[in-house]
């Protein structure tokens, strides 16, 4: 099975830098995802991790630590439009396949 | 465009009664997925298919069905024995469930009970 734990809720100011943290624990790690969902709305897909490092992607940045079971998405010059639900996902093997599974989400609300 | 489409985007189910929820994409992907998503809770997966006439049970299965006759179309019945059906659901497709298996989701059903 997996186990994937990331905070429940963040605030931040707008034009500031938030980190949102997540920590996995999974067999058959095959990356971890980063989306992005806003109330309502279906989530979209922001950034992909398999090795570790930094992914740079404009504002956004993932991290991945693959020995600490860790990933962090940085989020920089943060704009309103920035409050949603960040959702971290872990691909795991299912038989042959490779499944993501969830996270709770981390809510974020950037305030002026 | 190339997308996912779901529907309806609200339904409604009385005591007893199975509903189906529509999913459909063009983007000619061969995996597709179905999840449930509870106010505060990540998604949690209910069924996912890697080829046409194949599906293989998620981790919240028990009361739902499915079928995959045609690589387009992945439908999700909520049955009588889903007692707890009210959430919004989620229709997801990738490339193939294999590397880097970036999923693509519809903008989903909310199911509630009447």
């Amino acid at each position: 099975g997996q186990n994937i734990d990331q905070p429940t809720e963040m605030t931040a100011t707008e034009g500031a830098i938030v980190q949102i943290n997540c920590t996995y624990q999974t067999s058959g790690f095959n990356g971890l995802f980063w989306y992005q969902q806003h109330a309502g709305e279906a989530p979209t897909f922001l950034s992909y991790n398999v090795l570790d490092g930094l992914e740079e992607k404009g504002r956004f940045s993932s991290f991945l630590s693959r020995s600490k079971g860790y990933s962090y998405l940085l989020l920089k010059e943060l704009q309103m439009k920035d409050s949603a639900s960040y959702l971290c996902a872990v691909s795991g093997r299912a038989g042959g396949s490779y499944i993501p599974t969830f996270g709770r989400g981390t809510s974020l609300i950037v305030h002026p | 465009d190339g997308g996912i489409t779901q529907s309806p985007k609200y339904l409604f189910r009385k005591e007893g009664q199975n509903v189906t929820l529509s999913c459909e994409q063009n983007l000619n992907h061969d995996a597709m997925y179905w999840y449930r998503q509870d106010p505060g809770q990540g998604l949690r997966l209910i069924y996912y298919s890697q080829i046409v006439n194949d599906f293989q049970k998620g981790d919240i299965a028990e009361g739902y069905s499915v079928s995959r006759e045609k690589k387009e179309s992945f439908p999700l019945t909520v049955t009588s024995a889903q007692k707890n059906p009210t959430a919004f659901y989620l229709c997801a497709s990738s490339i193939s469930p294999t590397y880097k298996n970036i999923q693509y989701f519809g903008a989903g059903t909310r199911l509630s009970v009447l």
